[in-house]
């Protein structure tokens, strides 16, 4: 089974700052992937960053980067230069073949 | 990225009547696709797996009888909530993945489908 952990229930930024949104995973495969999705009020989930865990080098997506550390099994999404539309919850997942577990969010505010 | 179109977005219904959700992927096709369950501020709770033309897959905990899936298609994927009550409300959301090999095993998501159970 995999599980995922976000500790921050709750974080808040300044507009223009950047801010890291911590996960850690537990699996026991190999072979996975972990996933940054982003939810609005809207509640579409959208995806923000992927990363392979077979891959070393960290993902990027414009301002969205991450902090693969796979020995430790730690996968931290760092919003740069943040904005008004990045407010929202962000749920960090991992998965493996069909097997895609989220963890349980962090309600990110962004104040202008 | 892939579109996944999940029908309707909200429904109210009375208790004991059914009530079926739809998700279609608009432009590709998908073997599997996903049937999560969110309760207010909490996260996303994987409740099936859909595979086209054959049983879904349910996590435990799930009624299946209660929870029923169809996969007929290639495109769409449909959850049918029976006899619904008033803990069956919630939010429901739909995710396709890309066929194997494609897309780096990204599932793309429905816009979610609201519950209400009176």
């Amino acid at each position: 089974a995999q599980t995922v952990t976000q500790s921050q229930p709750e974080m808040s930024v300044q507009e223009a700052e950047t801010v890291t949104l911590s996960c850690t995973y537990d699996t026991s495969e190999s072979d996975y992937y972990l996933f940054w999705y982003k939810q609005p009020p809207s509640r579409q989930m959208i995806l923000v960053i992927r990363q392979e865990a077979y891959k070393q080098q960290n993902a990027t997506e414009n301002r969205f980067s991450v902090n693969f550390q796979k020995a430790a099994k730690s996968f931290s999404l760092k919003i740069s230069d943040s904005q008004l539309g990045d407010a929202a919850m962000y749920f960090c997942a991992v998965k493996n073949n069909n097997d895609m577990r989220f963890g349980a969010g962090t309600r990110l505010t962004v104040k202008p | 990225g892939a579109v996944v179109s999940q029908h309707p977005s909200w429904v109210i219904c009375k208790s004991g009547t059914s009530v079926k959700i739809e998700c279609r992927s608009l432009d590709f096709q998908a073997t599997t696709m996903f049937w999560y369950r969110q309760f207010p501020k909490q996260s996303l709770m994987l409740m099936a797996t859909s595979n086209e033309g054959s049983k879904a897959t349910y996590e435990q905990g799930v009624e299946k009888d209660k929870f029923l899936i169809n996969h007929a298609s290639l495109t769409l994927s449909t959850l049918t909530v029976t006899s619904a009550h008033p803990e069956d409300s919630s939010f429901y959301i739909c995710s396709a993945r890309l066929p194997q090999g494609g897309g780096g095993n990204i599932q793309y998501f429905g816009a979610g489908t609201r519950l209400s159970v009176l």
